[in-house]
Protein backbone atom coordinates (compact mmCIF):
# COMPACT_ATOMS: atom_id res chain seq x y z
CA UNK A 1 0.00 0.00 0.00
CA UNK A 2 1.86 3.49 -1.05
CA UNK A 3 -0.70 6.07 -0.14
CA UNK A 4 0.53 9.02 -0.52
CA UNK A 5 4.20 9.05 -1.85
CA UNK A 6 6.25 12.49 -1.86
CA UNK A 7 9.67 13.03 -3.65
CA UNK A 8 12.38 14.06 -3.00
CA UNK A 9 12.66 13.59 1.10
CA UNK A 10 15.40 16.24 1.32
CA UNK A 11 16.96 18.63 -0.52
CA UNK A 12 19.33 21.38 -0.15
CA UNK A 13 18.60 24.62 -2.48
CA UNK A 14 20.39 27.97 -2.77
CA UNK A 15 18.33 30.97 -2.36
CA UNK A 16 17.39 32.00 -6.14
CA UNK A 17 17.33 28.25 -7.09
CA UNK A 18 14.11 26.78 -8.64
CA UNK A 19 12.74 23.14 -7.74
CA UNK A 20 9.55 20.96 -7.55
CA UNK A 21 8.13 18.91 -5.34
CA UNK A 22 5.83 15.62 -6.41
CA UNK A 23 3.10 14.01 -4.81
CA UNK A 24 1.73 11.13 -6.00
CA UNK A 25 -1.39 9.25 -4.29
CA UNK A 26 -2.74 5.65 -5.37
CA UNK A 27 -5.86 6.15 -3.58
CA UNK A 28 -8.41 7.73 -5.94
CA UNK A 29 -8.74 10.70 -3.47
CA UNK A 30 -10.38 14.15 -4.85
CA UNK A 31 -8.99 16.41 -2.35
CA UNK A 32 -5.26 17.03 -2.35
CA UNK A 33 -3.19 19.23 0.05
CA UNK A 34 0.01 21.18 0.22
CA UNK A 35 1.28 21.89 3.76
CA UNK A 36 4.36 22.90 5.40
CA UNK A 37 5.40 22.40 8.90
CA UNK A 38 7.44 24.85 11.07
CA UNK A 39 8.34 24.59 14.75
CA UNK A 40 5.75 25.72 16.95
CA UNK A 41 3.41 26.63 14.31
CA UNK A 42 1.86 22.98 13.36
CA UNK A 43 0.52 22.90 9.68
CA UNK A 44 -0.24 25.66 7.45
CA UNK A 45 -2.15 25.05 4.13
CA UNK A 46 -0.41 26.63 1.21
CA UNK A 47 -2.29 25.44 -1.69
CA UNK A 48 -5.02 22.60 -2.39
CA UNK A 49 -7.32 21.06 -5.19
CA UNK A 50 -10.60 19.94 -5.04
CA UNK A 51 -10.21 17.43 -8.21
CA UNK A 52 -8.18 17.29 -11.24
CA UNK A 53 -7.36 20.66 -13.38
CA UNK A 54 -8.12 22.52 -10.21
CA UNK A 55 -6.10 24.46 -7.97
CA UNK A 56 -6.83 26.96 -4.95
CA UNK A 57 -4.96 28.95 -2.07
CA UNK A 58 -4.08 28.27 1.45
CA UNK A 59 -3.20 30.43 4.39
CA UNK A 60 0.51 31.05 3.41
CA UNK A 61 0.61 30.08 -0.61
CA UNK A 62 3.14 33.22 -1.60
CA UNK A 63 6.42 32.08 -3.65
CA UNK A 64 4.79 29.17 -4.31
CA UNK A 65 2.76 27.91 -7.37
CA UNK A 66 1.07 24.27 -7.83
CA UNK A 67 -0.54 22.22 -10.31
CA UNK A 68 -2.58 18.90 -10.55
CA UNK A 69 -2.79 17.81 -14.07
CA UNK A 70 -3.52 14.54 -13.65
CA UNK A 71 -5.79 13.54 -10.49
CA UNK A 72 -3.03 11.08 -8.54
CA UNK A 73 -0.44 14.12 -8.72
CA UNK A 74 -0.48 17.46 -6.92
CA UNK A 75 3.02 19.26 -7.77
CA UNK A 76 3.84 22.09 -5.86
CA UNK A 77 6.70 24.78 -6.96
CA UNK A 78 9.58 26.99 -5.72
CA UNK A 79 10.55 29.69 -8.72
CA UNK A 80 12.76 31.39 -6.58
CA UNK A 81 13.68 29.72 -3.08
CA UNK A 82 14.12 31.97 -0.39
CA UNK A 83 15.72 31.19 3.33
CA UNK A 84 12.11 31.19 4.63
CA UNK A 85 10.66 28.71 2.92
CA UNK A 86 13.34 26.26 5.00
CA UNK A 87 10.29 23.74 5.94
CA UNK A 88 9.14 20.38 6.28
CA UNK A 89 6.32 20.01 3.33
CA UNK A 90 3.58 17.60 3.94
CA UNK A 91 1.52 16.44 1.46
CA UNK A 92 -2.26 14.91 1.71
CA UNK A 93 -4.85 13.59 0.14
CA UNK A 94 -8.50 13.00 1.34
CA UNK A 95 -11.41 11.07 -0.54
CA UNK A 96 -14.22 13.59 -0.94
CA UNK A 97 -15.75 16.36 2.12
CA UNK A 98 -15.64 14.94 5.73
CA UNK A 99 -13.16 12.71 5.51
CA UNK A 100 -9.76 12.22 7.08
CA UNK A 101 -6.59 13.07 5.81
CA UNK A 102 -3.88 10.67 4.42
CA UNK A 103 -0.15 12.24 4.63
CA UNK A 104 2.98 11.55 2.71
CA UNK A 105 6.32 10.87 4.61
CA UNK A 106 7.55 14.70 4.57
CA UNK A 107 9.97 16.73 2.63
CA UNK A 108 12.98 18.57 3.79
CA UNK A 109 13.83 21.71 2.43
CA UNK A 110 16.75 23.86 3.45
CA UNK A 111 17.17 26.83 1.52
CA UNK A 112 21.05 28.52 2.11
CA UNK B 1 -13.33 31.49 12.14
CA UNK B 2 -11.81 27.66 13.67
CA UNK B 3 -9.32 27.16 15.09
CA UNK B 4 -8.05 24.80 17.23
CA UNK B 5 -5.71 25.03 20.58
CA UNK B 6 -3.90 22.57 22.27
CA UNK B 7 -2.05 22.01 25.30
CA UNK B 8 2.15 23.38 24.54
CA UNK B 9 4.74 20.58 25.30
CA UNK B 10 6.69 18.98 25.30
CA UNK B 11 5.59 17.12 28.01
CA UNK B 12 7.53 14.39 29.36
CA UNK B 13 6.58 10.78 31.52
CA UNK B 14 7.96 8.14 32.73
CA UNK B 15 6.78 4.65 31.26
CA UNK B 16 3.61 3.59 32.47
CA UNK B 17 2.16 7.15 33.22
CA UNK B 18 -1.21 8.32 32.78
CA UNK B 19 -1.32 11.00 29.72
CA UNK B 20 -3.58 13.74 29.27
CA UNK B 21 -3.34 16.12 26.39
CA UNK B 22 -5.65 18.57 25.98
CA UNK B 23 -8.01 20.38 23.16
CA UNK B 24 -10.07 22.99 22.35
CA UNK B 25 -11.73 24.17 19.46
CA UNK B 26 -13.88 26.86 18.04
CA UNK B 27 -16.15 25.66 14.95
CA UNK B 28 -19.01 26.47 13.25
CA UNK B 29 -21.25 23.75 12.47
CA UNK B 30 -20.56 20.46 13.87
CA UNK B 31 -17.09 19.54 13.06
CA UNK B 32 -15.52 16.17 13.15
CA UNK B 33 -12.31 15.94 15.54
CA UNK B 34 -9.06 13.79 14.93
CA UNK B 35 -5.87 12.92 16.42
CA UNK B 36 -2.74 13.09 14.78
CA UNK B 37 0.44 11.23 15.76
CA UNK B 38 3.99 12.05 14.00
CA UNK B 39 6.46 9.76 14.94
CA UNK B 40 10.46 10.97 14.24
CA UNK B 41 11.15 11.16 10.44
CA UNK B 42 7.97 10.79 9.04
CA UNK B 43 4.32 12.24 8.59
CA UNK B 44 1.37 12.60 9.98
CA UNK B 45 -1.14 9.40 10.64
CA UNK B 46 -4.55 9.64 12.16
CA UNK B 47 -4.70 8.07 15.60
CA UNK B 48 -8.49 8.71 15.79
CA UNK B 49 -11.44 10.34 15.06
CA UNK B 50 -14.96 11.40 16.22
CA UNK B 51 -17.77 12.52 13.94
CA UNK B 52 -20.73 13.84 16.46
CA UNK B 53 -21.38 14.51 19.71
CA UNK B 54 -20.19 12.04 22.82
CA UNK B 55 -18.59 9.59 20.46
CA UNK B 56 -15.46 8.07 21.71
CA UNK B 57 -12.67 7.72 19.47
CA UNK B 58 -10.38 5.00 20.51
CA UNK B 59 -6.86 3.36 19.31
CA UNK B 60 -3.82 1.23 20.26
CA UNK B 61 -5.20 2.13 24.03
CA UNK B 62 -5.33 6.00 23.05
CA UNK B 63 -9.18 7.55 23.84
CA UNK B 64 -10.42 11.05 22.75
CA UNK B 65 -14.29 12.11 23.40
CA UNK B 66 -16.18 14.73 21.59
CA UNK B 67 -17.82 17.23 24.46
CA UNK B 68 -19.65 19.88 22.59
CA UNK B 69 -20.99 21.76 26.16
CA UNK B 70 -16.81 22.09 26.71
CA UNK B 71 -16.16 22.26 23.10
CA UNK B 72 -13.32 19.68 23.84
CA UNK B 73 -11.48 16.72 22.65
CA UNK B 74 -8.76 15.68 25.44
CA UNK B 75 -6.50 13.04 24.26
CA UNK B 76 -5.87 10.12 27.20
CA UNK B 77 -4.06 6.60 27.70
CA UNK B 78 -3.82 5.07 30.95
CA UNK B 79 -0.50 3.68 30.54
CA UNK B 80 2.28 5.02 27.96
CA UNK B 81 5.03 3.21 26.85
CA UNK B 82 8.18 4.41 25.52
CA UNK B 83 7.21 3.93 21.60
CA UNK B 84 4.19 6.91 22.43
CA UNK B 85 7.02 9.44 22.00
CA UNK B 86 5.87 11.76 19.57
CA UNK B 87 4.00 14.95 18.32
CA UNK B 88 0.29 14.89 18.85
CA UNK B 89 -2.04 17.05 16.60
CA UNK B 90 -5.43 17.73 17.50
CA UNK B 91 -7.74 18.89 14.27
CA UNK B 92 -10.96 19.39 13.19
CA UNK B 93 -12.21 19.33 9.65
CA UNK B 94 -16.26 21.24 9.36
CA UNK B 95 -19.31 19.52 8.39
CA UNK B 96 -19.49 20.19 4.77
CA UNK B 97 -15.70 21.03 4.50
CA UNK B 98 -12.69 19.12 3.67
CA UNK B 99 -9.77 21.81 4.91
CA UNK B 100 -8.25 20.05 8.08
CA UNK B 101 -7.42 22.53 10.51
CA UNK B 102 -4.81 21.38 12.93
CA UNK B 103 -3.44 22.49 16.36
CA UNK B 104 0.04 23.49 16.83
CA UNK B 105 0.75 20.32 17.97
CA UNK B 106 2.45 18.43 21.28
CA UNK B 107 5.37 16.37 22.03
CA UNK B 108 5.34 14.05 23.81
CA UNK B 109 8.46 12.48 25.59
CA UNK B 110 7.89 9.08 27.16
CA UNK B 111 11.25 7.96 29.23
CA UNK B 112 11.67 4.07 30.40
Amino acid sequence: NAGVTQTPKFRVLKTGQSMTLLCAQDMNHEYMYWYRQDPGMGLRLIHYSVGEGTTAKGEVPDGYNVSRLKKQNFLLGLESAAPSQTSVYFCASSLQMNTEAFFGQGTRLTVV
Amino acid sequence: GNSVTQMEGPVTLSEEAFLTINCTYTATGYPSLFWYVQYPGEGLQLLLKATKADDKGSNKGFEATYRKETTSFHLEKGSVQVSDSAVYFCALLNTGGFKTIFGAGTRLFVKA
